[in-house]
C-alpha cells in the first residue's frame, strides 16, 4: 500500500448520466476526505468521513451527490444526473489526524 | 466560514533566488496551516505545515512563518531550483475534522 488510490483516473460522461468514483485510502488512515478542484483553483472541500461515519458535508454537495464509506475502508462518490458544471477533478485524501495524503484524482468531463 | 487569500498568483524567479508566497486567513479559530505543491497533472503533495502554537518551521530549503495576530502565514523557498516549479497552495484548518480551506494557488516558475 503505497498511497491513496482513485479509480477511474478519467471519466467522460454525457449530461444526465450517473457516475461513481472510488477511493482506496491508506489502510491505517481512519479519516477520508473528498475535494473538488477546477482549473486554476485550489481544492474545495466536499465531505469528510471518520471511519464509516460521514461527519460533515459541504453546501457544495447538492442532493445529486452522495458519498459512502462502508466498513470504514474504501469510499465511493456518486453524482446523479450529471451537469456540465460538475466537470472537475475529484480528489480523495486520507489521514490519521492532520497532514493529508491526496490521491491522483478522477478527472470528470461532462459533455 | 474560513476564507484564505493567497498572493501572488504567479511568481517567476531565477534559479538560486528566494521565493516568498503569502497567505491570509479570516477565521481566528484556525490553528493548522499546511502548504501543498502540485505539479502539472499530479496530486497535491504536502511539503510543510505549521500549527498555531509555533511561529516558524523550517525543513531544508523551505520554511513557513505564521503571524497569528495579523492572521497571515508565508512560505519561503531559498536557493530555488527548476524542479521547484509548480503550483503552491496554502490552506487553513480549525477544529477536529481538519477540513482544509485552500487558497487559489501560486504558479512558481524557476528559470534556469
Amino acid at each position: 500500500d503505497t498511497g491513496v488510490s482513485q479509480d477511474p483516473r478519467h471519466k467522460i460522461t454525457k449530461r444526465g448520466q450517473n457516475v461513481t468514483f472510488r477511493c482506496d485510502p491508506i489502510s491505517e488512515h481512519n479519516r477520508l476526505y473528498w475535494y473538488r478542484q477546477t482549473l486554476g483553483q485550489g481544492p474545495e472541500f466536499l465531505t469528510y468521513f471518520q471511519n464509516e461515519a460521514q461527519l460533515e458535508k459541504s453546501r457544495l454537495l447538492s442532493d445529486r451527490f452522495s458519498a459512502e464509506r462502508p466498513k470504514g475502508s474504501f469510499s465511493t462518490l456518486e453524482i446523479q444526473r450529471t451537469e456540465q458544471g460538475d466537470s472537475a477533478m475529484y480528489l480523495c485524501a486520507s489521514s490519521l489526524i492532520e497532514g493529508y495524503t491526496f490521491g491522483s484524482g478522477t478527472r470528470l468531463t461532462v459533455v | 466560514g474560513e476564507n484564505v487569500e493567497q498572493h501572488p498568483s504567479t511568481l517567476s524567479v531565477q534559479e538560486g533566488d528566494s521565493a516568498v508566497i503569502k497567505c491570509t486567513y479570516s477565521d481566528s479559530a484556525s490553528n493548522y496551516f499546511p502548504w501543498y505543491k502540485q505539479e502539472l497533472g499530479k496530486r497535491p503533495q504536502l511539503i510543510i505545515d505549521i500549527r498555531s502554537n509555533v511561529g516558524e518551521k523550517k525543513d531544508q530549503r523551505i520554511a513557513v512563518t505564521l503571524n497569528k495576530t495579523a492572521k497571515h502565514f508565508s512560505l519561503h523557498i531559498t536557493e530555488t531550483q527548476p524542479e521547484d516549479s509548480a503550483v503552491y497552495f496554502c490552506a487553513a484548518s480549525g477544529g477536529s475534522n481538519y477540513k482544509l480551506t485552500f487558497g487559489k494557488g501560486t504558479l512558481l516558475t524557476v528559470n534556469p
